[in-house]
């Protein structure tokens, strides 16, 4: 079975374009997380969805981040617009339901200049 | 206060010696994870053990939930083991969020 699938793996841009992240998470599972993960916060939750309704978050640092899950198998985060302090790598996760044990996509590295 | 605490923060280990990484935690736990972070950037997941004993090949761990600390074994490690070891913690009605530890960073040498 395919595990979290996200893409872009690298992103590049300028200070003040929207970036898109995107996450496809194992089939079946009912939560989708997104993890950040920088050198002086380490890894941080900014938001989770069960069954696409997002639940807590309160880990979203300010509304240029905003997140969607419009189905089962797909969510973004979108980051508009972007700042250099907004560098980091980005993972998505998902899990079969509360408690239980998460696993991570391959990260998108985020350099925003 | 600290939610997640690692220890030792470095470690560095000759290949083929035995270390075990230690996670303390605040809080009833409904999910307990243990991660390895490879060269690469990519989380692996090593142990989900909320509580108990679980083995896998050269690893294994414990979680002591009523103490609040869990445990990670190394046996004979080898190079590849090198990266950062993340603990992570859900607490009982904190929804399914996990708090991650600061980790253990691991370095083998030859």
């Amino acid at each position: 079975d395919a595990g979290v699938i996200q893409s872009p793996r690298h992103e590049v841009t300028e200070m003040g374009q929207e970036v898109t992240l995107r996450c496809k998470p194992i089939s079946g599972h009912d939560y989708l997380f997104w993890y950040r993960q920088t050198m002086m916060r380490g890894l941080e939750l900014l938001i989770y969805f069960n069954n696409n309704v997002p639940i807590d978050d309160s880990g979203m640092p300010e509304d240029r981040f905003s997140a969607k899950m419009p189905n089962a198998s797909f969510s973004t985060l979108k980051i508009q617009p972007s700042e250099p302090r907004d560098s980091a790598v980005y993972f998505c996760a998902s899990s079969t339901r509360q408690g239980y044990e998460q696993y991570f996509g391959p990260g998108t590295r985020l350099t925003v200049t | 206060g600290i939610q997640v605490e690692q220890s030792p923060p470095d470690l560095i280990l000759q290949e083929g010696a035995n270390s075990t990484l230690r996670c303390n935690f605040s809080d009833s736990v409904n999910n307990l994870q243990w991660f390895h972070q490879n060269p690469w950037g990519q989380l692996i997941n090593l142990f989900y053990i909320p509580s108990g004993t679980k083995q896998n090949g050269r690893l294994s761990a414990t979680t002591v939930a009523t103490e609040r600390y869990s445990l990670l074994y190394i046996s004979s490690s080898q190079t590849t083991d090198s990266g950062v070891y993340f603990c992570a913690r859900g607490v009982t009605g904190g929804g399914n969020k996990l708090t991650f530890g600061t980790g253990t960073q691991l370095k083998v040498e030859l």
